[in-house]
């Protein structure tokens, strides 16, 4: 199975780019999750999804946004990338609510210069 | 609101000694469940154990052992006869049943000295 996959692993952004980062997992999973990473300060939830149809903010929403057409994929949009955005991003998801184990992909490393 | 603090940042023992990570939550649901997730050099998540709030009872697997006392909101980790492979970054997650968020903390990066 391939679980959770991100795409792309490497991106570098310009001030004022935009751009989609791809999560897709084949699990069959409700809910689904975005992460950023930044160094020394754990993982901020972005946005989640409880079902397709379905998203809702997390701590740090703030510019990005997302969709949940399908059950499969969860895309993280950035519309204007700025420096703060700079970070790791981890896509996961878990069958069913919060007491499940969470599956994680691999990870997106984004700079923006 | 939900808080996972992990006071410790940065530890370092020598290979084969003990050590134990710390994980104080704040919660006002009765009913939550607390995570450990390991984050190797590699870069990938990866899913250590789960405890839901009724289940106060510690679990060791191998070298790993958790302690989870509601007493004083904590959810400890010990590494027993610590290997440079356990060095990584571990995270204590929390979630509380009357919501679909799963809050980290900070994490904590493990040095294992050879």
């Amino acid at each position: 199975n391939a679980g959770v996959t991100q795409t792309p692993k490497f991106r570098i952004l310009k001030i004022g780019q935009s751009m989609t980062l791809q999560c897709t997992q084949d699990m069959n999973h409700n809910y689904m999750y975005w992460y950023r990473q930044d160094p020394g300060m754990g993982l901020k939830l972005i946005y989640y999804s409880v079902g397709a149809g379905i998203t809702d903010k997390g701590e740090v929403p703030n510019g990005y946004n997302v969709s949940r057409s399908t059950t499969e994929d969860f895309p993280l949009r950035l519309e204007l990338a700025a420096p703060s955005q700079t970070s790791v991003y981890f896509c996961a998801s878990s069958y069913g609510r919060t007491n499940e184990k969470l599956f994680f992909g691999s990870g997106t490393q984004l700079s923006v210069l | 609101a939900q808080k996972v603090t992990q006071a410790q940042t940065e530890i370092s023992v020598v290979e084969k000694e003990d050590v134990t990570l710390d994980c104080v939550y704040e919660t006002r649901d009765t009913t939550y469940y607390l995570f450990w997730y390991k984050q190797p050099p590699s870069g990938e998540l990866v899913f250590l154990i789960r405890r839901n709030s009724f289940d106060e009872q510690n679990e060791i697997s191998g070298r790993y052992s958790w302690n989870f006392q509601k007493s004083t909101s904590s959810f400890n980790f010990t590494i027993t006869a610590s290997q440079v492979v356990d060095s990584a970054v571990y995270f204590c997650a929390l979630s509380e049943a009357g919501d679909d968020k799963i809050i980290f903390g900070k994490g904590t990066r493990l040095h294992i000295l050879p």
